[in-house]
């Protein structure tokens, strides 16, 4: 079976522009989060969806948004880029709604660099 | 609010030797405990976890963990590294009333040395 998919694998945009990257969840997974990863650091949490609901929010600006579709793939969104959003971006699926003693699988990650 | 804590940013080890890496945590409800390792240009891949019952925790690859209440720790160990273990470690925790939302160690880079 396929793991947790996500696109593209690595992008560069310029500051002020908008970006959408995009992640498919392990086949059954309903619940899928988002983690930003600087470098030197360990993820922060971005976002969780279960079933297209957003279930939790990290501490990050507004100009971060996150959708999920009825096929449980989800998007993220980020807007006006600042120099500061380059990082690693990870998406993450778990089965059912997302308990705390439920593993998340995470993809390989999106490698957003802005220039 | 609950916050992880891993000391040692890195670790040199020769191969063959034992490897305990460190983890700490804070939180005032209950917690369930993960460890990850990040090869480079990866994702994250889960190593052991710790959810209730035996504090000794077995997982992949021969590491182990050791829940630690009274001490809130969660130390990872091994007893004899290789060099394909050359990775970031990361603590993790998530909490009742939280979801699946993993709060994240600042990593630990676990370098073995021949």
């Amino acid at each position: 079976d396929a793991g947790v998919t996500q696109s593209p694998t690595h992008l560069i945009k310029t500051r002020g522009q908008q970006v959408t990257l995009r992640c498919s969840p392990i086949s059954g997974h309903k619940s899928v989060s988002w983690y930003q990863q600087v470098l030197g650091q360990g993820p922060q949490f971005i976002f969780q969806y279960y079933e297209k609901e957003e279930r939790g929010r990290g501490n990050f600006p507004d100009r971060f948004s996150a959708r999920q579709f009825p096929n449980y793939s989800s998007e993220l969104n980020v807007n006006a880029l600042l120099l500061g959003d380059s990082a690693l971006y990870l998406c993450a699926s778990s089965l059912g709604a997302g308990l705390p003693n439920t593993e998340a699988f995470f993809g390989q990650g999106t490698r957003l660099t802005v220039v | 609010a609950q916050s992880v804590t891993q000391l040692d940013s890195q670790v040199p080890v020769f191969e063959e030797a034992p490897v305990e890496l460190r983890c700490n945590y804070s939180s005032s409800v209950s917690v369930y405990l993960f460890w990850y390792v990040q090869y480079p240009n990866q994702g994250l891949q889960l190593l052991l976890k710790y959810l209730s019952g035996s504090t000794l925790v077995k997982g992949i690859n021969g590491f182990e963990a050791e829940f630690n209440k009274s001490q809130t720790s969660f130390h990872l160990r091994k007893p004899s590294v290789h060099i394909s273990d050359t990775a970031e470690y990361f603590c993790a925790v998530t909490f009742t009333g939280g979801g699946n939302k993993l709060t994240f160690g600042t990593g630990t880079q676990l370098k073995v040395e021949l």
